[in-house]
């Protein structure tokens, strides 16, 4: 079974460029999850979808960063105008596997922005 | 307050060893559910194991097991006979709500533990 598939894997921009980022997640997950990851801290949740419809997006700065997720699979998060503090690991998950009602997710190996 | 709290300074085991990694939580949801991810150097995480608040035995996968004091609102993580590979960050994580699919994961700080040979 293929896993979470992110591209690219580094980008490094200017403060004020935009930027986006690319999630394919696990065939036949429903769930998918857009973390911020800072250096030296745990992730954060930006987004979750559920299909193509958002559940949580309480923590995405709305004013610079967008995601979507068309026809409920493959999700494109973006950012502009980009500021340093934006600089960071950006993981992808996705979750849809019982075990029970774990739900664990998966993620993919990230994308590391570095805004200079 | 934190929900997810994660003290320890970076952790150190000798190869072979049995090491604990600490985890305290804050909830006021009797529903939740606890994850322990790890995160190597090359950046994914992995998921490693998992405990449900209605769990009344405490949860093991191979090598890890999740010594889980309800009362004292503690999941920390034991990892038996420590191996090099093992060397990495630990992540504890809490899902809060019945609905798992629909409710987000609040991590912790994350610990550092190095395996020595």
């Amino acid at each position: 079974e293929a896993g979470v598939a992110q591209s690219p894997r580094y980008k490094i921009i200017e403060k004020r460029q935009s930027v986006a980022f690319w999630c394919n997640p696990i065939s036949g997950h429903a769930t998918l999850y857009w973390y911020q990851q800072i250096l030296g801290q745990g992730p954060k949740l930006l987004i979750q979808f559920q299909n193509n419809g958002v559940v949580d997006d309480s923590q995405l700065p709305k004013d610079r960063f967008s995601a979507e997720r068309l026809k409920g699979v493959d999700s494109t998060l973006k950012i502009q105008p980009a500021k340093l503090e934006d600089s960071a690991v950006y993981l992808c998950a996705s979750s849809s596997g019982r075990r029970g009602w774990v739900y664990e997710q998966y993620f993919g190996p990230g994308t590391r922005l570095t805004v200079t | 307050a934190q929900k997810i709290t994660q003290t320890q300074p970076g952790m150190f085991v000798q190869e072979k060893e049995a090491v604990t990694l600490d985890c305290t939580y804050d909830t006021s949801d009797p529903s939740y559910g606890l994850f322990w991810y790890k995160q190597p150097s090359s950046g994914e995480m992995i998921f490693l194991i998992y405990q449900g608040s209605y769990d009344q035995q405490n949860a093991t996968e191979g090598r890890y097991s999740l010594n889980f004091q309800k009362a004292r609102k503690s999941a920390n993580l034991v990892i038996s006979a420590s191996q090099l590979g093992d060397s990495a960050m630990y992540f504890c994580a809490m899902r809060e709500g019945r609905d798992g699919a629909n409710s987000k994961l609040t991590f912790g700080k994350g610990i550092t533990l190095s395996v020595r040979p």
